[in-house]
């Protein structure tokens, strides 16, 4: 079956401008997650949607992060006025309201 | 604080060897615990869960891993490898209720020698 996608799979943008990264978790995945995966930082967590609850934003580094996920399936992560240290590979992984997280692609930001 | 530490950033091997990777977590109960792989270029891909009972477990792709507890370790294991084994590969532990988000640890760069 379909697995997790992710568009774009590059984006190269100029400091100061807005990004959106979309996610497309697998059909009938409650749970979606987006990470961030920096260059000598690892894995980290930013945000977390469970269905129709409030979103785990507690990962989010600064209010220049924001994300929706529309009608409990495709989430966007939007970055405003990106900065050059916003460079990195998004990762987004969808679950079925369990444990076990599947991953798709990622999304390579670069911010010149 | 929470936390996966993999010791190992880079591990060479030859072809055929074996191969373990360590994995070491602090947490404050027995979480789930899990082994991704990521190929350049490419998303996670599970290797492999743990979550209770036999504390080994069998993955995809012929790797095992050991849960022990008294160690908090959760080292993967693969008794030979193979050139198609290279990449990276990441520990993730998560809590067993709650959000389940992931801490990963930094990774583990595996290099296969012909």
């Amino acid at each position: 079956g379909a697995g997790v996608s992710q568009s774009p799979s590059n984006k190269v943008t100029e400091k100061g401008k807005d990004v959106e990264l979309r996610c497309d978790p697998i059909s009938g995945h409650t749970a979606l997650y987006w990470y961030r995966q920096s260059l000598g930082q690892g894995l980290e967590f930013l945000i977390y949607f469970q269905g129709n609850s409030a979103p785990d934003k507690s990962g989010l580094p600064s209010d220049r992060f924001s994300a929706e996920r529309t009608g409990g399936s495709v989430s966007t992560l939007t970055i405003q006025r990106t900065q050059q240290e916003d460079s990195a590979v998004y990762l987004c992984a969808s679950s079925p309201s369990s444990d076990t997280q599947y991953f798709g692609p990622g999304t390579r930001l670069t911010v010149l | 604080a929470q936390s996966v530490t993999q010791p190992d950033i880079h591990i060479t091997v030859s072809e055929g060897a074996s191969l373990e990777l360590r994995c070491n977590y602090s947490y404050g109960a027995t979480p789930y615990l899990f082994w991704y792989v990521q190929s350049p270029g490419q998303g996670l891909q599970l290797l492999l869960k743990y979550f209770s009972g036999d504390t080994l477990v069998q993955g995809i792709k012929g790797f095992e891993a050991e849960f022990k507890r008294s160690q908090s370790s959760f080292n993967l294991r693969k008794p030979s490898v193979h050139w198609s084994d290279a990449a990276e590969y990441f520990c993730a532990v998560a809590p067993t209720s709650g959000t389940y988000k992931y801490i990963f640890g930094t990774g583990t760069r595996l290099k296969v020698l012909a």
